[in-house]
């Protein structure tokens, strides 16, 4: 099944700067990748997904792409607030078309002020 | 829609006792997902449903954890005996449609194992 790995495993950004978190998978077939927020001591949520037949997907200040080739995928946040701080999680189908997800070990993003 | 609903929030129990986790999908959605999550280990599927039938169980731990899902709107994940190594939060997910659907987390409950 497929292998999700996530870095860095911790990140601290200073307000209005950029944050990017990269994955990494090995099934090229995988086709779906999506990416959860969780806030401290709340459940995980969705905030972006891409699938593998278009490169970027933009929804305001986060972004996400996909190197298909290279079999990585990126988070990034433009121009972060206080409230971007949570832990960011990455998955991708365990295997092509399964409903299981594999997720990677996740990203904590502080914010400094 | 009131989201996936999960009871009890919290639980706090000794080692040997069962424990009972409860879950129900949001309605309408045909595929429930047990996960549980640690510091060390981080989310970890234990179970799935599609459509009342487990599908893949292969995460749970060993026999003392089962889980049932007897209708589409509610879900059990049984701990029996419990271990202090069990302790952890146990989140339940619920999606609708294709495999690429977004799955929907509850709010989780926050079990101790003392």
């Amino acid at each position: 099944g497929e292998n999700v790995e996530q870095h860095p495993s911790t990140l601290s950004v200073q307000e209005g700067d950029s944050a990017v978190i990269k994955c990494t998978y090995s099934d090229s077939a995988s086709n779906y990748f999506p990416w959860y927020k969780q806030e401290l001591g709340k459940r995980p949520q969705l905030i972006i997904d891409i699938r593998s037949n278009v490169g970027e997907k933009k929804d305001q200040r986060i972004a996400v792409t996909l190197n298909k080739t290279a079999k990585h995928f990126s988070l990034h946040i433009t121009e972060t607030q206080p409230e971007d701080s949570a832990v960011y999680f990455c998955a991708a189908p365990y295997r092509v078309n399964d409903y299981k997800l594999s997720f990677g070990a996740g990203t904590t993003v502080t914010v400094r002020a | 829609d009131a989201g996936v609903i999960q009871s009890p929030r919290h639980e706090v129990t000794e080692m040997g006792q069962e424990v009972t986790l409860r879950c129900k999908p949001i309605s309408g959605h045909n595929s429930l997902f047990w996960y549980r999550q640690t510091m060390m280990r981080g989310l970890e599927l234990l179970i799935y449903f599609n459509n009342n039938v487990p599908i893949d169980d292969s995460g749970m731990p060993e026999d003392r954890f089962s889980a049932k899902m007897p209708n589409a709107s509610f879900s059990t994940l049984k701990i029996q005996p419990s271990e202090p190594r069990d302790s952890a939060v146990y989140f339940c997910a619920s999606r609708t449609g294709g495999a690429y659907n977004e799955q929907f987390f509850g709010p989780g409950t926050r079990l101790t194992v003392l």
